[in-house]
């Protein structure tokens, strides 16, 4: 069975700077797909950037990216020019093709993003 | 936004009372998925349905059940409410294919 940690349960940082997001996980399968999703205080919950297994290029999605050690079974994601709208809970999942296409989802960590 | 609407948003009843969850879908997605949220478990999976009358269970299925009788309803059923049932019930949707799941607004449930 896959797991998902995300060690860190809480991290705050200043308007403006970056922060990493750490997440590793544990699978035996070689094709996979990653998620970071965010639930701002309004419960949403909202798909922020996905990682394919097979493409060795991390993903990027505006402020938002990726970096991806397959090896480490690593996942952590990187938020640049933190904005106030950034606070919220962001979780890690892991989702293996073909079957259910369940999602597996870290236990999540609560992002602060201070003025 | 995907078109996915869960209803009711809050209810708050009895231990012991039946207590059945909608999910309303209009992108006409073959998946549909209940998901429960509580404080250090992230998200984990209820149930699933991969088709009209196709249905399986996920991690945390003890104590409900599902129904899909048509593409665009799922319907999550608590037969015998109980205090550890207490939670915030995601309903997710996808098309397949490997394509990312997207939530409705969750419905917090609150069982005295």
């Amino acid at each position: 069975a896959q797991t998902v940690t995300q060690s860190q349960p809480e991290m705050s940082v200043q308007e403006a700077e970056t922060v990493t997001l750490s997440c590793t996980y544990d699978t035996s399968e070689n094709n996979y797909y990653l998620f970071w999703y965010k639930q701002p205080p309004s419960r949403q919950m909202i798909l922020v950037i996905r990682q394919e297994a097979y493409k060795q290029q991390n993903a990027t999605e505006n402020r938002f990216s990726v970096n991806f050690q397959k090896a480490a079974k690593s996942f952590s994601l990187k938020i640049s020019d933190s904005q106030l709208g950034d606070t919220a809970m962001y979780f890690c999942a892991f989702m293996k093709p073909g079957g259910s296409e369940k999602l597996v989802f870290g236990k999540g960590m609560k992002l602060t993003v201070n003025p | 936004d995907a078109g996915i609407t869960q209803s009711p948003r809050h209810k708050v009843t009895e231990t012991g009372t039946p207590v059945t969850l909608r999910c309303h879908q209009t992108e006409n997605h073959r998946y549909m998925y209940w998901y429960r949220q509580d404080p250090g478990h992230g998200l984990r999976l209820i149930h699933y349905s991969y088709g009209v009358k196709d249905t399986d269970k996920g991690e945390v299925s003890d104590g409900y059940s599902v129904s899909r009788s048509k593409t665009e309803d799922f319907l999550l059923t608590l037969e015998s409410a109980t205090s550890s049932q207490t939670s915030v019930y995601f309903c997710a949707i996808s098309d397949g294919g490997r394509q990312p799941q997207h939530f409705g607004d969750g419905t917090r449930l609150s069982i005295l």
